[in-house]
């Protein structure tokens, strides 16, 4: 069964730093662009940042918000996903989805993890 | 960035009856190789988006008939007609054609 399982999220304050993780099983991770997608409580789906596949070399981009403080990473020997989350802000407050781009469309998404961020 | 803008906000059906529900982009997301590509998701209370429609008017694999999506250009419409209990929740657009990725704002669709 194609699956994403996301970890590692909880209570930080201001400036903290998380990492998250992404575990994937039915799939092969490296064969996959895969995304950091975020929903803040009661709000709408924001776009967090991509890693490309192995054969594109593993190229990342972040939304602005996110450029410079976050960063994405793989494990291909665990098939996994992470996401650095450093000087983290309360409007960081959000569940994170992994999600896997299967050629042209986003096809399968994890639960989410929660990442609450308040002084 | 290119902004989606969904319409309406809320949709109270009857079950039984359609629903539709509208996208605007505020650039064109028909790329240069010919296709479009915007894609609607539904989010069920509690659960993680699920695909629905890829590339304006592609059903995804499961996805019942009753789904249709259409449009061009700027201007995008999903239509459920004979909505189900299992169809209610939260429906957001969002386009790939240019990073940032950037999804509609969401129309929750509820029982009447």
């Amino acid at each position: 069964d194609v699956q994403l399982v996301e970890s590692g999220g909880g209570w930080v304050q201001p400036g903290g730093s998380l990492r998250l993780s992404c575990a994937a099983s039915g799939f092969t991770i490296s064969d996959h662009y895969m995304d950091w997608v975020r929903q803040a409580p009661g709000k709408g789906l924001e776009w967090v940042g991509r890693t490309t596949n192995k054969a594109n070399n593993y190229t990342t981009e972040y939304a602005a918000s996110v450029k410079g403080r976050f960063s994405i990473s793989r494990d291909d020997s665990k098939n996994s996903l992470h996401l650095q989350m450093n000087s983290l802000r309360t409007e960081d407050t959000a569940v994170y989805h992994c999600a896997r781009w299967d050629y042209d469309y986003l096809d399968v998404w994890g639960k989410g993890t929660t990442v609450t961020v308040s002084s | 960035d290119i902004v989606m803008t969904q319409t309406p906000l809320s949709l109270s059906v009857t079950p039984g009856q359609s629903a539709s529900i509208s996208c605007k982009s505020s650039q064109s997301l028909l790329h240069s190789d010919g296709k479009t590509y915007l894609y609607w998701f539904l989010q069920r209370p509690g659960q993680s988006p699920q695909l629905l429609i890829s590339e304006v008017f592609n059903r995804f694999s499961g996805v019942p008939e009753r789904f249709s999506g259409s449009g061009s250009g700027t201007d995008f419409t999903l239509k459920i007609s004979r909505v189900e209990a299992e169809d209610f929740g939260v429906y957001y657009c969002m386009q790939s054609r240019q990073l940032p990725l950037t999804f509609g704002g969401g129309t929750k669709v509820e029982i009447k």
